[in-house]
């Protein structure tokens, strides 16, 4: 069974596009995340949604808007993508408020623009 | 500001040997987990142990183990009978007990020599 699931695992797609990714978990965690890891490996996070309500929104160009229909859910929308949008995009899952608050990872969308 | 940092880059180890990753953190809180993450060149991020602060028992699973020291604010990664498996890059992450951003290092790259 998998936990965190994302689709899909390779985009390729060119400038000025607009793509979708998206992400389900099957944990019950009350909390998702995006995040944004570049070619040396930084790992940044994007966004994170807690029961469908957004709570952490980084820094990050209006042209990524995440969707959470319901808790299991995270979308990550990517509008006019540019070159420095390739990267590979995680999408993860935890339990804050209550448990260890263990962060759990889907395998990873690589999107490359060409 | 929490911030998290890992200083080697990249490190090696031969095969059956010991090895340790550094990580240090800056916070002004008391109530935190620490995790070591694990991304091998699949790229899926694998949690590998975790530390609850207010524990003075450092974790350990099976071979990795951690020391923990909260004065100094360090949380350095063993890894014993190192295996050809292990080669990846590890990730060291702060969240603070009650709120869900997780603050990543750069991350080492660990090479394992047979």
């Amino acid at each position: 069974d998998t936990a965190v699931s994302q689709t899909p695992k390779y985009l390729v797609t060119q400038m000025g596009n607009d793509k979708s990714i998206k992400c389900e978990q099957n944990l019950g965690h009350d909390t998702m995340y995006w995040y944004k890891q570049d070619s040396k490996k930084f790992l940044k996070i994007m966004f994170s949604y807690n029961n469908k309500e957004l709570i952490i929104n980084e820094t990050v160009p209006n042209r990524f808007s995440p969707k959470s229909p319901d808790k299991a859910h995270l979308n990550l929308h990517i509008n006019s993508l540019e070159l420095g949008d390739s990267a590979v995009y995680f999408c993860a899952s935890s339990q804050v408020l209550t448990g260890g608050g263990d962060q759990y990872f889907g395998p990873g969308t690589r999107l490359t623009v060409t | 500001a929490q911030t998290v940092t890992q200083s080697q880059p990249e490190m090696s180890v031969q095969e059956a040997e010991t090895v340790t990753l550094s990580c240090t953190y800056d916070t002004s809180e008391s109530d935190y987990y620490l995790f070591w993450y694990k991304q091998p060149p699949s790229r899926q991020m694998i949690l590998v142990i975790r530390q609850e602060a207010y524990k003075q028992q450092n974790a350990t699973e099976n071979r990795f183990s951690v020391n923990f020291q909260k004065a100094a604010k360090s949380f350095s990664l063993k890894i014993s009978d190192s295996q050809l498996g292990d080669a990846a890059m590890y990730f060291c992450a702060y969240r603070l007990y009650n709120f869900n951003k997780f603050y990543f290092g750069s991350g080492t790259k660990l090479n394992v020599k047979p």
